[in-house]
């Protein structure tokens, strides 16, 4: 069973449309991010959500929009692709840290998605 | 600030041992972890530090200085499928904030 899964893996749409990625997990965590990789592999958090709530919001665009219908699912919408969007987006939950013995984050296997 | 320092890119070859360094320079710390990233694929976790010290597992080894704002992912008996991407990751206000990572090459 895969813990956190996200569909779709590929994605490849072009400029202007409306997208969207979905994750889920069955760990169980209260807390679900999505951070986003660039082409020179720097992971930055997105959003983060806790219970359905939403907790961070880094400096995004609005174009972005998290929903949480439950804590098991974070989907990620984004409006207006544009070229600079293209990235892999990796969805990630996680319980409370706690110290010395949590394992952190679980991440899916990410979303490699390009805007032509 | 929240810079987070590690190497680019280091090399090695099979069955040697490799030290990759992370220096950060965060307020509100609350732990040090090391993630792996093969190429195409998702992070996993290494480890976590939280106190001062070394933790060991197995080939992997992970050292953390909180006064010096440095850490060290050790790596001993270096094997071919250790080539990867290493992110060092900051623990700091509920999220993790993650270096640019250090892609290592290990060759036979």
């Amino acid at each position: 069973d895969t813990a956190v899964s996200q569909t779709p893996k590929y994605l490849v749409t072009q400029m202007g449309n409306d997208k969207s990625i979905k994750c889920e997990q069955n760990l169980g965590h209260d807390t679900m991010y999505w951070y986003k990789q660039d082409s020179k592999k720097f992971l930055k958090i997105m959003f983060s959500y806790n219970n359905k709530e939403l907790i961070i919001n880094e400096t995004v665009p609005n174009r972005f929009s998290p929903k949480s219908p439950d804590k098991a699912h974070l989907n990620l919408h984004i409006n207006s692709l544009e070229l600079g969007d293209s990235a892999v987006y990796f969805c990630a939950s996680s319980q409370e840290i706690e110290v010395q013995g949590n394992y952190g984050y679980t991440f899916g296997s990410g979303t490699r998605l390009t805007v032509v | 600030g929240q810079n987070i320092d590690q190497p680019t890119e280091m090399t090695a070859t099979e069955g040697a041992i490799v030290q990759i360094n992370c220096t950060y320079q965060t307020s509100g710390f609350n732990g040090l972890f090391w993630y792996q990233q093969h190429a195409g694929e998702a992070p996993t976790f290494l480890s976590y530090n939280v106190l001062d010290g070394l933790e060991e597992k197995g080939r992997f080894s992970s050292f953390l200085s909180r006064s010096k704002g440095y850490s060290y992912l050790l790596l001993k008996e270096l094997q071919m499928k250790d080539s990867a991407s290493y992110l060092c990751a900051d623990y700091n206000t509920d999220k993790l904030i993650f270096g640019t990572g250090t892609r290592l090459q290990v060759f036979p």
